[in-house]
């Protein structure tokens, strides 16, 4: 069965200083493993898709990188309007098994 | 550009009520379609998927049916809810099953309370 683990469960940091959330998975035949930031009441937004181990993808502040085994998304010099739960979710065989998510907050 | 809309925002509902949520969505034709609920600090809990119209994928037995009348729109429905039925009900699209990897885009959600 696939897995998606993520750490940690929840992340406080202060304005500016840099960190990294891991998801870990456990599948049969990577198709891609996408993030995810959703802020409070409101869906994902699609954020990231990775698929091959060495692949990394920026988006402002973000950087996601992934291994065979991992994925890091990590976070330079965060602001508070960064605050919000990332979701990583893995695919395989058609099927998406999603993380239960880090809960980031930035503190000013 | 696609959008998804999502109705209604919130709903409360007593127990033994009927349920109709609704999704469409915009700037896509045959979109594979999915309905979530995410249970608070949980993950997300895929409850059904369709890749066509009147095509209905169930992932998980439940008091819940959804059905796709049309192409873009999607329906989850309930004859009489149950307490347990209470979370956050998302809707989803991708675009058609040939691209495996091609992501979900959800639609804002909706916040069921059933008392």
């Amino acid at each position: 069965e696939d897995q998606v683990t993520q750490s940690p469960e929840a992340l406080r940091l202060q304005e500016g200083e840099s960190s990294s959330l891991n998801c870990s998975y456990t599948v049969s035949g990577l198709r891609g493993l996408f993030w995810y930031r959703q802020d409070p009441g409101k869906g994902p937004e699609f954020l990231f898709t990775l698929y091959s181990a060495g692949e990394e993808k920026e988006k402002e502040r973000l950087k996601a990188t992934l291994t065979k085994k991992e994925s890091f998304l990590h976070i330079t010099a965060p602001k508070p309007e960064d605050s919000a739960t990332y979701l990583c979710a893995v695919r395989s065989r058609g099927k998406l098994t999603f993380g239960q998510g880090t809960i980031l907050t930035v503190h000013p | 550009s696609q959008t998804i809309h999502q109705w209604p925002a919130t709903l409360v509902q007593p127990v033994g009520s009927p349920l109709s949520l609704e999704c469409t969505v915009e700037g896509t034709s045959n979109p594979n379609l999915y309905w979530y609920r995410q249970a608070a600090g949980r993950g997300l809990q895929l409850l059904f998927y369709s890749v066509g119209i009147g095509q209905i994928s169930s992932e998980v037995p439940q008091n819940l049916s959804a059905s796709r009348p049309q192409d873009r729109q999607f329906i989850l429905s309930s004859k009489k809810l149950l307490l347990s039925d209470s979370g956050f009900y998302l809707c989803a699209w991708s675009i058609p099953a040939s691209s495996y990897n091609s992501p979900l885009h959800f639609g804002n959600g909706t916040r069921l309370t059933v008392t």
